[in-house]
């Protein structure tokens, strides 16, 4: 069935390193790829998302990368702030199809130490 | 920004008992959702929703398991006999589902316990 592998599951680095978190889909017709913050206790929150037809998006200092071959997405934080501090989920899905579910990874958590 | 509501927060229950959770998804959008997440697990797709009837659903959305748009505005998931393992944070998305915008947006979940 359809799956996302994610890693690390855990990820501690300082403050104004960069963080990397990587996932593999294994279903080749997902074409939307995004990216969801869950601090703790709260709402998954998207914070950038790509589809298949572009290799690279950025937005500040996060940017998402999509190798549609290897079936590998990441996501790039650089600068990392104390607040960047939560559990990062990737996601795959298909589209146009609005109803179409998202498969999450099992989640990154990431600790930036001041 | 409008956003999606939930209710309960949270919600403790008995084995065997029925509990049923709400979800305001935002106003204009189609397409509602539900996902659980086991305390430390990941985000697991539960049932799709659109134009009034299931679009799609996991194996974990047993007979138990219902949903329904009683009216214009509330999206609801209903389990009809919880077990032990129901306990997880429920979450509610909606999405638009017109032109480009393809974002699902969740709730802030509701905690079941089931005792």
């Amino acid at each position: 069935g359809e799956n996302v592998e994610q890693h690390p599951s855990t990820l501690s680095v300082q403050e104004g390193d960069s963080a990397v978190i990587k996932c593999t889909y294994s279903d080749s017709a997902s074409n939307y790829f995004p990216w969801y913050k869950q601090e703790l206790g709260k709402r998954p929150q998207l914070i950038i998302d790509i589809r298949s037809n572009v290799g690279e998006k950025k937005d500040q200092r996060i940017a998402v990368t999509l190798n549609k071959t290897a079936k590998h997405f990441s996501l790039h934080i650089t600068e990392t702030q104390p607040e960047d501090s939560a559990v990062y989920f990737c996601a795959a899905s298909i589209l146009p199809g609005g109803y179409n579910k998202l498969i999450f990874g099992a989640g990154t958590r990431l600790a930036v130490h001041p | 920004e409008p956003e999606v509501t939930q209710t309960p927060s949270h919600q403790v229950t008995q084995m065997g008992q029925e509990v049923i959770l709400r979800c305001v998804p935002i106003s204009n959008h189609l397409y509602f959702y539900w996902y659980r997440q086991i305390l430390g697990q990941k985000v697991e797709f539960l049932v799709s929703f659109y134009n009034n009837e299931i679009s799609e659903k996991s194996e974990i959305f047993d007979d138990q398991f219902s949903v329904e748009r009683p009216d214009g505005s509330n999206f609801t998931l209903k389990i009809r006999s919880t077990k032990l393992e129901d306990s997880a944070m429920y979450f509610c998305a909606s999405l638009n589902g017109q032109g480009a915008r393809e974002t699902q947006y969740f709730g802030p979940g509701t905690r079941l316990l089931v005792l």
